[in-house]
This record gives C-alpha cells, structure tokens and sequence, in this order.
C-alpha cells in the first residue's frame, strides 16, 4: 500500500517566489494534515482538514500562506510571496479519522530553501 | 493543551535497553500519550500508543504509572539503525497533537 506521497522533494527558489507543495494521502484517510518543520525542531502543525474542510488552521499565516484540498483527497500548500525565514521541512501526514486512535502517517516531506 | 517535556539528547551503546522518559503534567482525562520516530530527510513514524498501565508491541514498549503525569518509552537491546529523534505527543479524539523537540537518540557500536 502506497504510503502518504508529497511533491516535490527539494525546491529552491529565491525570497519573494511562490512555491507549492502537493500532497497525495494514504487512500481512505479523511484527515489530513500540513506541518512545517524547522532544522532541530519537532514539527509545527499549520493546517488540518477534514475531508475538504479545514478544521483548524489557527497556525497558519494567512497573509502569505494558502492550502486547500479540493474533493477531499489531494491537497495544496502554497507560500506566495516565500521569505527567507520560510526555509524549513514541509510535512504532510494523514490520518484515518479524528478518533482517539490518531495514528498519523507521514510523507518524506519537501525540503524548501529560500535564498 | 497538554505540555510534554523530555530529554534533549541521550546516547547509548548497542545491546543496551533505553528508557526515554516524558512529562506531562497537565494531561487531560481523555488524552492518549503517542510516541513517534524520526529519522534523518524522513516524516516521523508512529510507534506506540497507550492510555494508561503498559503497552508493548514489536518494536518497543510504553509505560505509564497510575497518575498519567509521566511516560516512559523503552527500547529493548538498541542497534544502530534506532539512532533517531524520538517524539512524545499527549491528545485526544479531535485534538491538536504537538510536537515538542524530541529527544535526539545516539546509539554507538
């Protein structure tokens, strides 16, 4: 079975660009989640969906930052205009349900620099 | 939202048994205490869950005492490849699951 896939795996590009990630989730996951990681840290959650809708997106900078996740499946992370300090690891996981047993499985990420 | 606190590094030698400890103070009635494994350039991957008592499955064992305010994650007899970071994250059905700085693991031969 097809793990959580995301693309692209690096991307560079210089400060004012916009960048966008995609995300496919594990098939039947109705929950799906974009976090962003930062060199030493643990992962910091921006947005989670249920099905197409987000559920919580308090963490999100909504002055540069967009997602959706059009019929709830596939999902779309996009910085424009990218800053230096948005270098970081971009994750994203899913998980079955909400329920208590919330076992998330993670994509390998995409790594952005923004020089 | 219930904080965790855990050790920043830890190094121990193949064979060994490890013992991870996290604190959690201020857990919640209806939280679960997960733990999650991170290697290097990859997402990290769940390992084991509980809610209270003792939990042990292939890959390790979770320890819980009666008041819930700690966990322990042990790994029995350690190699290389289980050098990683090391996450304990404390929540519940809908909620935000938070991932603190880990404990960075080295195992050395």
């Amino acid at each position: 079975e097809a793990g959580v896939v995301q693309s692209p795996r690096y991307k560079i590009i210089e400060k004012k660009q916009p960048v966008a990630f995609w995300c496919n989730p594990i098939s039947g996951h109705n929950t799906l989640y974009w976090y962003r990681q930062n060199l030493g840290q643990g992962p910091e959650l921006l947005i989670r969906y249920e099905n197409e809708e987000a559920v919580d997106d308090s963490q999100l900078p909504k002055d540069r930052f967009s997602a959706e996740r059009l019929k709830g499946v596939d999902s779309t992370l996009k910085i424009q205009p990218a800053e230096l300090g948005d270098s970081a690891v971009y994750l994203c996981a899913s998980s079955l349900t909400m329920q208590w047993d919330e076992k998330l499985f993670f994509g390998s990420g995409t790594q952005l620099s923004v020089l | 939202l219930a904080k965790t606190t855990q050790p920043i590094s830890m190094d121990s030698y193949e064979g060994q048994e490890v013992n991870i400890t996290c604190s959690h103070n201020n857990i919640a009635t209806n939280d679960y205490i997960t733990w999650y494994q991170q290697f290097p350039s990859q997402g990290p991957r769940f390992i084991i869950q509980g809610y209270k008592t003792k939990v042990t499955n292939e890959v390790a064992s979770l320890f819980i005492p009666a008041d819930r305010k700690s966990s322990t994650l042990s790994l029995p007899r350690v190699s290389l490849s289980d050098t990683a970071v090391y996450y304990c994250l404390v929540g519940g059905t809908g909620g935000k699951l938070i991932f603190g700085q880990g404990t960075e693991l080295s195992v050395k031969p």
